[in-house]
């Protein structure tokens, strides 16, 4: 099975502020990689897939790069709203598609 | 729309068997594969297995082969995970989702049900 890491495990941070969290696959996954938000009691929602392309009606302000074993997500101006959970998934040959453990982003 | 609409919260025993449920609506039921996520009380997402209910193709997790069983009844659109003899350690939310690419399990999930809360204890 892949595994996944993200670093932070959490962050604390002010509106406005630039917030970038790291996923990193224990082989390379070729782009196959999600981004979600999870906010307390609800379910996950779809950020970012194929480690770039933003999901409709997500805002600009997200943004994934990366390649190979290596993939960031990017908050370039973070507003109240986005104090949430972040998880990154890959899709990347058999399953299990499997989750990093999380990042979460509260306020500073 | 598009939605999957889980089963309601349940409180179980150890031992005891359960299965709950996850249907589809708005879409072809029979053209998308269906995942199904666990989410123990405070932690991170698990991916289960996923389900392709056309022809009930099945993958598991293999940290879930063997200790829950996914399946899938099209004429009803609805996707099930069931457990035989449930244990405390089941506790959990459980969500199923839907990737958006007809056919084929290689993607995000970018539907979601609202998740069942499965609460096992003596």
């Amino acid at each position: 099975d892949i595994q996944m890491t993200q670093s932070p495990s959490s962050l604390s941070a002010s509106v406005g502020d630039r917030v970038t969290i790291t996923c990193r696959a224990s082989q390379g996954i070729s782009n196959s990689l999600a981004w979600y938000q999870q906010k307390p009691g609800k379910a996950p929602k779809l950020l970012l897939y194929a480690a770039s392309r933003l999901e409709s009606g997500v805002p600009s302000r997200f943004s994934g790069s990366g390649s190979g074993t290596d993939y960031t997500l990017t908050i370039s101006s973070l507003q109240p709203e986005d104090f949430a959970t972040y998880y990154c998934q890959q899709y990347y040959s058999t399953p299990p598609f499997t989750f990093g453990p999380g990042t979460k982003v509260d306020i500073k | 729309e598009v939605q999957l609409v889980q089963s309601g919260a349940e409180v179980k025993k150890p031992g005891e068997s359960l299965k709950i449920s996850c249907k589809g609506s708005g879409y072809s039921f029979t053209s998308y594969w269906i995942g199904w996520v666990r989410q123990m009380p405070g932690k991170g997402l698990e991916w289960m297995g996923i389900i392709y209910p056309g022809d009930s193709d099945t993958r598991y997790s293999p940290s879930f082969q063997g200790q829950v069983t996914i399946s899938a009844d099209k004429s009803i659109s609805t996707a099930y995970l069931q457990w035989s003899s449930l244990k405390a350690s089941d506790t959990a939310m459980y969500y199923c989702a839907r990737p958006p690419t007809v056919t084929t399990p290689w993607d995000a999930f970018d539907i979601w049900g609202q998740g069942t809360m499965v609460t096992v204890s003596s």
